[in-house]
């Protein structure tokens, strides 16, 4: 079946540093790829959608220069939150779509002390 | 931005006890999906329907679809314990949008 890992699975990191998390398609090529965050109790929510080799676009309200998107390969994308803050904390998962369908990584567990 | 509403926001049931939840959504879609989550965890995809079926079946759990007025509902019969969790209807054209969800609590 198709497979979205991401790394971290959990990070903790000060206030005002950045933080990479990577997003991978183990067996097949993803035409395109979505983060999504969640705060507790909550849904998840659209951030940004990225096809290779070209820029993400952002849902309304999702600051571009605060979360950045490199999507460098069809099985990999990285979100990097730059200067993060304890309101940054969240869990972020990824998603990627092929053909078939669209499918889910594990998330990582972003904390902001 | 979320696709639509779900209700109830929370279920308490007893064990043995049949769960209905119900979803809305806005726009069109190719297919609807319904996903577990327990707490903390990452999504769990129990079912997804294509908009031209009006009702599935997966073990304990069925599926229905309207898309004449955008709603979908999930039952699970004969509920356990373990099945306490939160549910998300997702509505899939081109990308997946959630609804809010519905946090159920099944009693043993």
């Amino acid at each position: 079946g198709a497979v979205v890992s991401q790394h971290p699975s959990r990070v903790i990191c000060k206030s005002g540093t950045s933080v990479k998390i990577e997003c991978r398609s183990l067996d097949f090529q993803a035409t395109t790829m979505f983060w999504y965050r969640q705060f507790p109790k909550q849904s998840l929510m659209l951030m940004a959608t990225s096809n290779e080799g070209s820029k993400a676009t952002y849902e309304q309200g999702v600051e571009k220069d605060k979360f950045l998107i490199n999507h460098a390969s069809l099985t990999l994308s990285t979100l990097t939150v730059t200067s993060a803050h304890p309101e940054d904390s969240s869990f972020y998962i990824c998603s990627a779509r092929d053909q078939i369908g669209q499918f889910f990584g594990p998330g990582t567990r972003l904390t902001v002390l | 931005s979320q696709q639509g509403e779900e209700d109830p926001q929370a279920l308490s049931i007893q064990e043995g006890e049949n769960a209905t939840m119900n979803c809305s959504y806005k726009t069109s879609i190719n297919n609807l999906q319904w996903y577990r989550q327990n707490s903390g965890r990452g999504l769990v995809h129990l079912i997804l329907i294509r908009s031209n079926e009006r009702e599935k079946h997966s073990g304990r759990l069925r599926v229905t679809l309207d898309t004449s007025k955008k709603s979908s509902s999930l039952l699970i019969t004969a509920s356990r314990a373990a099945d306490t969790a939160s549910y998300f209807c997702a509505t899939d054209y081109n990308d997946m949008r959630f609804g809010a969800g519905t946090r159920l609590t099944v009693k043993p």
